[in-house]
């Protein structure tokens, strides 16, 4: 299947940092990139919507002026975690659609661990 | 996307089939059903989807009940590695701008042990 490579794949960074975190598509052209975070013990929440060449739309209650989102090709969105704080620290993972797929199938990147200090 | 229901757990022995259920009893008739899985601290990964016949690739088997109201996924043959978090989901497949956004639930822990 379809490739995707998310980097880094863990960081820890001082509060108050930013941090950018890559996902890219390395076979194919992904039009669309999604972002989840995941806590501990629980599942993946959708945060964004990332689309090549357009503002990304996120879902409800996520702050779009803190994680900014850049999908400045049609195989690399990042992720920027703009001034982290530990209540930051998480499990971010994306997946990419592939452009004209009808397979209905999504890849996912291995993940990034971001712990804040 | 339609809700569906997992047991939080289940335990199987190596080398069995385990079977994994899932009620989506307020699917509509054009969603899909996906199951994922996700082995401790990776990305989700694509496992097998169907709409309305069995579907078999070399992973698993899926089994979706003629009222699609509920599926089973089988690993005909666990193995230690197969220990993971799955997920069921029911959504639209493609088109529409929700195609990609996937709800996910808790899905459902599979242990298997020696």
């Amino acid at each position: 299947g379809a490739v995707v490579s998310q980097h880094p794949s863990w960081v820890i960074c001082k509060s108050g940092t930013s941090v950018k975190i890559e996902c890219r598509s390395l076979d194919f052209q992904a039009t669309t990139m999604f972002w989840y975070r995941q806590f501990p013990k629980q599942s993946l929440m959708l945060m964004a919507t990332s689309n090549e060449g357009s503002k990304a739309t996120y879902e409800q209650g996520v702050e779009k002026d803190k994680f900014l989102i850049n999908h400045a090709s049609l195989t690399l969105s990042t992720l920027t975690v703009t001034s982290a704080h530990p209540e930051d620290s998480s499990f971010y993972i994306c997946s990419a659609k592939t452009s004209g797929s009808n397979t209905g199938e999504l890849f996912f990147g291995e993940g990034s661990r971001l712990t804040v200090l | 996307d339609a809700k569906t229901t997992q047991p939080p757990s289940m335990d199987c022995a190596e080398g069995r089939a385990a079977n994994l259920p899932c009620n989506h009893s307020t699917i509509s008739g054009n969603e899909y059903v996906y199951w994922y899985r996700q082995i401790h601290s990776q990305g989700p990964q694509y496992i097998i989807h169907g709409l309305k016949n069995n579907e078999t690739n070399e992973m698993a088997s899926l089994i979706i009940t003629e009222d699609r109201k509920s599926s089973t996924l089988i690993l005909p043959h666990a193995t230690l590695r197969d220990t993971a978090v799955y997920y069921c989901i029911v959504r639209l497949n493609a088109g529409g701008t929700s195609y990609g956004k996937l709800t996910f639930g808790q899905g459902t822990i599979l242990t298997v042990h020696p």
